[in-house]
C-alpha cells in the first residue's frame, strides 16, 4: 500500500530565503508525482507535475525533483515571498492518487 | 463553466441527518473525483466517475455514502445518517481526459460539520 510522507509538517522562514520541502513515498511504481498548493478555505492548485520518466520540473521560482528509486521528491522554492505562505501537498499518481498530509509554510515578512 | 463549482460551501447537520453535496465539473471534463479531508490532514480518495459511470469506488465507505453523476445535472455525494466523524471538507475535482492526477482541477470544497 502506497504511503506518502511529507517533512516537515510546518515551516516558518523569513522572506527571501530559499527552502526545500520533502516528500517520500513507499512504492516506486508510480505514474507521476505532483505538487499542489492549498490556500485556506480553497481547493488545490497544481504547481508542478513530474512524470515517472522525468527527474525534475521547473516553474518560475519553483523546482521539483523526483528520485523514483529512492522514493523521494523535493520542492525547492527560491527567494521566498509572503505570498508563498500556504500548505503544500505532494501527491503520487499510480492506480490511485495518494496525497501526503502537507507542509504548512509560513513566510515571515 | 471554467471552474469546478461545489455547493454548498458550508453544511451543518445534526448527527443522524442526511447530507447532500453537489459538484458541477468543468464543462467537457469526463472524470470527476471526490476526496475527503479531515482536520486538514491528508486527502482521502472516495470515488471517481467517468461521465455517469462509477470508475473507482474503492475509497467509499460501504455504508451511508453514495454518489451519482447524472447527465445534465451536477454530481452529488450523499451521506445518510451522518456521524460526528463525517465532519470534514469534501473536495470535488474534474479532469478532461484521464483518471490519473494529470490536469486535475479542484473545487473549493464543502465544509460539512456534524454536530
Amino acid at each position: 500500500k502506497q504511503e506518502v510522507t511529507q517533512i516537515p509538517a510546518a515551516l516558518s522562514v523569513p522572506e527571501g530565503e530559499n527552502l526545500v520541502l520533502n516528500c517520500s513515498f513507499t512504492d516506486s511504481a508510480i505514474y507521476n508525482l505532483q505538487w499542489f498548493r492549498q490556500d485556506p478555505g480553497k481547493g488545490l492548485t497544481s504547481l508542478l507535475l513530474i512524470q515517472s520518466s522525468q527527474r525534475e520540473q521547473t516553474s518560475g521560482r519553483l523546482n521539483a525533483s523526483l528520485d523514483k528509486s529512492s522514493g523521494r521528491s523535493t520542492l525547492y522554492i527560491a527567494a521566498s515571498q509572503p505570498g508563498d505562505s500556504a500548505t503544500y501537498l505532494c501527491a503520487v499518481g499510480g492506480d490511485k492518487i495518494i496525497f501526503g498530509k502537507g507542509t504548512r509554510l509560513h513566510i515571515l515578512p | 463553466g471554467e471552474e469546478v463549482a461545489q455547493t454548498p460551501k458550508h453544511l451543518v447537520r445534526g448527527e443522524g441527518q442526511k447530507a447532500k453535496l453537489y459538484c458541477a465539473p468543468i464543462k467537457g471534463h469526463s472524470y470527476v473525483f471526490w476526496y475527503q479531508q479531515v482536520l486538514k490532514n491528508e486527502f482521502k480518495f472516495l470515488i471517481s466517475f467517468q461521465n455517469e459511470n462509477v470508475f473507482d469506488e474503492t475509497g467509499m465507505p460501504k455504508e451511508r455514502f453514495s454518489a451519482k453523476c447524472l447527465p445534465n445535472s451536477p454530481c452529488s455525494l450523499e451521506i445518510q445518517a451522518t456521524k460526528l466523524e463525517d465532519s470534514a471538507v469534501y473536495f470535488c475535482a474534474s479532469s478532461p481526459q484521464s483518471a490519473t492526477n494529470e490536469n486535475l482541477f479542484f473545487g473549493s470544497g464543502t465544509q460539512l460539520s456534524v454536530l
